[in-house]
């Protein structure tokens, strides 16, 4: 069935710019579908960041679109996600996820502590 | 603050029906699905109800879902220990070009 899975470094400092990574299988992104970040701060509720399509199309949350870019790399079937001049703020598990109309397939999720 | 409001908690015993309460705005519940997610400790979110009222393949009837308005809920019959955890509510929101907004979550607790 279809997997995501989230990589990347587990710590930023502040002011650096966090680098996610979802890889999907047994799915090719280039067939379709949607596919995008949220994020949970330690003991809180859940946030949109953005979204990709399989073409490129990007949407993203517009308390964080001045920061975020997120691109798609199908030749690998994976999915990036980029947060600059980031702050303990920015502390919380990041999900990856396969929209349809709606987030039907999570990653695990990937913690990210912002400190020096 | 969530722009999609749930109460912090709610509770109940096993076998009892329980309601969570999810508040929006024209924006968001009232012209747009909203998506339920259960979040058991440690895990990521799962699709519960889909479409408002919908369940994904496996989810027990037990679960369902309702909107009125600019508001939903979500209802759980029959009680079970294993329905202790996290529940957020979803929809996509109009304003601002369009963005996902989710409740700030219901800890549901079994006693």
């Amino acid at each position: 069935q279809v997997q995501l899975q989230e990589s990347g470094p587990g710590q930023v400092k502040p002011s650096e710019t966090l680098s996610l990574t979802c890889t999907v299988s047994a799915y090719s992104i280039s067939s379709g579908y949607y596919w995008g970040w949220i994020r949970q701060p330690p003991g809180k509720g859940l946030e949109w960041i953005g979204t990709i399509s399989h073409s490129g199309t990007t949407y993203y949350n517009p308390s964080l679109k001045s920061r975020v870019s997120i691109s798609v790399d199908t030749s690998k079937n994976q999915f990036s996600l980029k947060l600059s001049s980031v702050t303990a703020a920015d502390t919380a598990v990041y999900y990856c996820a396969r929209r349809g109309g709606f987030f039907d397939i999570w990653g695990q999720g990937t913690m990210v502590t912002v400190s020096s | 603050q969530s722009v999609l409001t749930q109460p912090p908690s709610a509770s109940g015993t096993p076998g009892q029906r329980v309601t969570i309460s999810c508040s929006g705005s024209s924006s968001n519940i009232g012209s747009n699905y909203v998506y339920w997610y259960q979040q058991l400790p440690g895990t990521a979110p799962k699709l519960l109800i889909y479409r408002h009222n919908q369940r994904p393949s496996g989810v027990p009837d037990r679960f369902s879902g309702s909107k009125s308005g600019t508001s939903a809920s979500l209802a759980i019959s029959g009680l079970r220990s294993e329905d202790e955890a996290d529940y957020y509510c979803a929809a996509w929101d109009d304003s601002l070009s369009g963005h996902w907004v989710f409740g700030g979550g219901t800890k549901l607790t079994v006693l």
